[in-house]
Order: C-alpha cells, then structure tokens, then sequence
C-alpha cells in the first residue's frame, strides 16, 4: 500500500523555466510534508517542508504547495538550474510520526 | 562538521551469508532511523532508535533483519541468510529529536549486492 506516490519517474526541463514535481497522498491523517534531494553517491537532503495548517511555503527558489482537498502537493522550482539536478523525493508524516516516503522523481535541467 | 557516516560504501556477497552494516550518527543526535532503497522504489523505513526507548522495529521486513545501537551512538544493521530481493542501498539517518519535525540527517548509504 502506497500511501506517498510519486507517479513521474523522471522531469526533464530547460535552464531557467518552472520545474514542477508532483506527489500524491492516500493518508488524510498526514499533517506535514517534506521534499529531499538526493545526489547520486550521496544521502537525501532536506530541501522543504510544509505543515498542513498551510497551503504554501516558500524557501528562494524552492515552493512548496499543498492541496489537501486533493491529497497532492507539488515543488516548484523557479528558475531551474543545472545544479538543480537531482532526484527529489516526498514525505509525509502523522502526528510527529516516522516520514513514509515516494518513490522520488529524478529531475534533469538542460543548459 | 562530521555528518553521518556508513560503512561499507558497497558489499557484495552470497545468497545466505550473514552482512553486517554500520552506522556513525552526527554526535549528540538522539534518534536514528534505517531506511532501504530497492531499484525503483522510495526510501522504505526498516526501525527507528530514540534516546533510551525501544526501537521501532515495525518497518523490518523478515526476522532476518534486526539492528542495535550501542551506547546511544552507533548502530548495526545486521541482516541474516541474505536473499537477493535484499539487495538494495540501505540509508541510515539521525535527527536531534524524534518525529518528523527534526530534519533527519542522511548518510551517503551502503549499497549492497546479494548474488
């Protein structure tokens, strides 16, 4: 049972456009959700987190939207940069509990 | 500063052997969690240590896995009679509190190949 999905395996956006990340939720008992990125040969990172009292948060380049009436949140990342090259994974968590996971997405930015 | 490092960086070994896989958390970090990441998957959560409590075991696949941690520091991920399907990068992170408000800090994995 996937509770956090990520459906797109892969992005592929040209320098300085919008990258938009999708993740879906079946758990509606989650009440925050983070995004990680991830470097080949490397651990994730903590990129952004959100809290469901909001529906935006935003960190310089990095947005972070929440829906909760559709149990979806997206990262925007304006503009995109080649370093911005990564694979993004989700989370969620209930209640302060352990984080579950998607699947990740694996962002390419072209030059 | 040091981050939280794993070791080996990469094991290969037999269907059926015994692996050992270490974890050195970020100093005075109380809570360490293991994850597992299979081709194609997310980050699959395995157990969670937190200070002096028992661990939360409830992410381990099989009763071939088990893991400890001495002292409040490092830990062992140990994973009996190896089968391929356990063949997978395992992550270990620590956090300076419990709970998903404490951004978990990840180590660079360990990639293990079960032939």
């Amino acid at each position: 049972d996937q509770q956090v999905k990520q459906n797109s395996p892969s992005l592929s956006v040209q320098e300085g456009r919008i990258s938009i990340l999708n993740c879906d939720y079946t758990n509606s008992m989650f009440d925050y959700f983070l995004w990680y990125k991830k470097y080949p040969a490397e651990g994730p990172t903590f990129l952004i987190s959100i809290s469901s009292i909001k529906d935006k948060n935003e960190d310089g380049r990095f947005t972070v939207f929440l829906n909760k009436s559709a149990k979806h949140l997206s990262l925007h990342i304006v503009p995109s940069q080649p370093g911005d090259s990564a694979v993004y994974f989700c989370a969620a968590s209930a209640m302060r509990g352990k984080l579950i996971f998607g699947q990740g997405t694996e962002l390419s930015v072209k030059p | 500063g040091a981050g939280v490092s794993q070791s080996p960086s990469n094991k290969v070994t037999e269907k059926g052997k015994d692996v050992e896989l270490r974890c050195d958390p970020i100093s005075g970090h109380t809570a360490l969690y293991w994850y597992r990441q299979s081709l194609g998957q997310g980050l699959e959560f395995l157990i969670y240590f937190q200070g002096n409590s028992a661990p939360d075991k409830s992410g381990l696949p099989s009763d071939r896995f088990s893991a400890e941690r001495t002292g409040g520091s490092v830990s062992t991920l140990t994973i009996q009679r190896t089968q391929q399907e356990d063949s997978a990068v395992y992550l270990c992170a620590s956090s300076f509190g419990q709970g998903a408000y404490n951004e978990q800090f990840f180590g660079p994995g360990t990639r293990l190949t079960v032939l």
